[in-house]
């Protein structure tokens, strides 16, 4: 069975860093995308960056770009999404979701999710 | 970027009734690059049609998607109680993917 498995709820202070992570299992994981999702609670969607864990190709949304930091450990299966400095406003539920390679552009598995709180 | 815009914002049905939730894009979307998802309350997203029409993978029949250029459908037919949810369209276009706002699916 396809997962992935995401880090546990996190409380931080404004300025402190943090890195959440995303375990895969059951499928190639440098075979596969692996896309960021950020949803503020009560909003919607954003789609936040990709990487592609074979190679470590990373795509950002320009909205995001240089706020935070996608990559790949491929040994242990595992991405991640990182902020050096973080602000209140990163406040939110940020999930993963595997994005196959081939013509379809879908998000097919998704994780559950990691609620990331950031309050002074 | 392009915008995706879905209506209506709610949805009010009753059991057994055709839902249809509509997304409109601001430029014409590649049809291998839209999809729709369902997000229940406390959940994760789940992916249910991609390609425009294509179900996934243990996606009842009762959902089907439809659409071309800038407009796209998202129909479920006879709603059950279990279909209460957030809707969501999504398409990629020159290495950007944007949702839709979402129409939220409530069953009176």
């Amino acid at each position: 069975e396809v997962q992935l498995l995401q880090s546990e709820a996190e409380v931080k202070k404004p300025g402190e860093s943090l890195k959440i992570s995303c375990q895969a299992s059951g499928y190639s994981f440098t075979g596969e995308w692996i896309a960021w999702v950020r949803q503020v609670p009560g909003k919607g969607l954003e789609w936040m960056g990709i990487i592609y864990p074979g190679d470590s190709e990373t795509k950002y949304n320009p909205s995001f770009e240089g706020q935070v930091t996608i990559s790949a450990d491929h040994s242990i299966r595992t991405a991640y999404l990182q902020w050096n400095s973080l602000k209140v406003s990163d406040s939110g539920i940020y999930f993963c979701a595997r994005r196959p390679v081939g013509q379809f552009f879908r998000m097919d598995v998704w994780g559950k999710g990691t609620t990331v709180t950031v309050s002074s | 970027e392009v915008v995706l815009t879905q209506s209506p914002g709610t949805l009010s049905l009753s059991v057994g009734e055709r839902a249809t939730l509509s997304c409109r894009a601001s430029q014409r979307v590649n049809t291998n690059h839209l999809a729709w998802y369902q997000q229940k309350p406390g959940q994760a997203p789940r992916l249910l049609i991609y390609g425009v029409s294509y179900r996934a993978t243990g996606i009842p029949d009762r959902f089907s998607g439809s659409g071309s250029g800038t407009d796209f459908t998202l129909s479920i037919s006879r709603l059950e109680s279990e279909d209460i949810a957030v809707y969501y369209c999504q398409q990629y276009d020159r290495s950007r993917y944007t949702f839709g706002q979402g129409t939220k699916l409530e069953i009176k």
